[in-house]
Formats: C-alpha cells, structure tokens, sequence
C-alpha cells in the first residue's frame, strides 16, 4: 500500500531556530516525486519544496532543505532560522511517476514558531 | 501568472440544500482536482480530471456529490443534498501534466462550506 507517515502531529521551536519534521513513505515503484506543502491557518495550500527520486542530491529552497534518504523511504524537511510566518501545518505528499496518478499525502504537522 | 481561482470562499447552507462551488485552474493547466479538507486532517482526493475526462472519481460520494469540467477548463463540484459531515473546506488545484515539475499541484484558497 502506498503510505505517507509523519510522526509528529505537532511541533514548536524558537524563532531563529532550525527544525526538522520527519515524513517516511511506502511505494513499491521507484520513480517518483516528493513534496513538502505548507498550509498556514486559514489560508491557502502552497508548496514548499519538490524533490525527485532520481536524484541523490538534496533539494533546496532558501531556507527549506530536505533530507532525503531512498533506500530508508525518508524525506524530513528541515526550516533553518525559523520565522514566525513559518507558523503553518506542513504536509509531506509524493505521487509515483506515470499517467493519471494521484498524490498521497500525510496527515500533516502542525509547526508553531514562537516569538 | 494568475493563480487557481475559486468561489465562493465561504458558505453556509442548511442540511438537505444544495451547493455548487467554481474553480478556475491556472492557464495550460491539464489536470485539475477537487478535494475535500475536514478541520485538522490532510486533503482528501474527491476527483481528478485530465482535460476534461474523468482519471479518479473513487472517493466522490456519488450520490450526492457531482463534479463537471466543461472545455477542460473551468470546474464544478455540486453537492446535493448536503449533511452536516459535508462541512469542510473544498480545495481545487490544477497541475500541467504528467511529467517531472508538471507533477507540482497548485492550489486555490478553498471554500469553506459550514452546514447546519
């Protein structure tokens, strides 16, 4: 079955601070895309960051990075000097390569930056 | 580049009434999706059109739910009757297709649907 789990429902850090939330996923396919997507309170859906399984190296957005490790199924997202506009829930999704496939997602991690 | 659009953005009916909401996908975008996001959970896939074909409609609650995307452009989703476990923000997002950022979906503000 194709899964994603994030085990942390909900997390908090500092301003300034790094964190990193975890997400693992399950597919037996081996071509496919990982997503982070950010969704602050009561506002819209946006991605944060992609990452294709082809590639071993990590992707990068300013100050969003993932670690992605293929063979362990793990795709953590890391916020380096977090800011209080981070405060959002974070979804990890991944959808498997090919026609008419559907995104799987997580049930989400609910990050709040305190001041 | 504009963005998904939808409307209404809030709506609140009684139970056993009827709702349509709209969306309009970012130009040259094939794929278009319609979830559905209960307070606190992640989206769940309603639908998913390719152009303006069917590809997954296998959690739409047929019997009352019904999705159209005339022209393979703009969107529907009509609920009829609604209950209360419909209430629920509804997503729309639109994708370009079927290979590498065109996986990427982009999505619209919501509707936020309360039924009583």
């Amino acid at each position: 079955a194709q899964t994603v789990t994030q085990s942390q429902p909900e997390m908090s850090v500092q301003e300034a601070e790094t964190v990193t939330l975890s997400c693992t996923y399950d597919t037996s396919e081996n071509n496919y895309y990982l997503f982070w997507y950010k969704q602050p309170p009561s506002r819209q859906m946006i991605l944060v960051i992609r990452q294709e399984a082809y590639k071993q190296q990590n992707a990068t957005e300013n100050r969003f990075s993932v670690n992605f490790q293929k063979a362990a199924k793990s795709f953590s997202l890391k916020i380096s000097d977090s800011q209080l506009g981070d405060t959002a829930m974070y979804f990890c999704a991944f959808i498997n390569a090919g026609n008419n496939r559907k995104l799987i997602w997580g049930l989400g991690t609910s990050l709040a930056v305190n001041p | 580049e504009a963005g998904v659009a939808q409307s209404p953005r809030y709506k609140i009916i009684e139970k056993r009434q009827s709702v349509a909401f709209w969306c309009n996908p970012i130009s040259g975008h094939a794929t278009l999706y319609w979830y559905q996001q209960i307070l606190g959970q992640g989206p769940k896939l309603l639908i998913q059109f390719q152009n303006n074909g069917v590809v997954d409609d296998s959690q739409l609650p047929k019997d009352r739910f019904s999705a159209e995307r005339l022209k393979g452009v703009d969107s529907t989703l009509k609920i009829q009757p609604a209950k209360l476990e419909d209430s629920a923000v509804y997503l729309c997002a639109s994708s370009r297709g079927n290979s590498g950022s065109g996986y990427e979906q982009y999505f619209g503000p919501g509707t936020r649907l309360t039924v009583t």
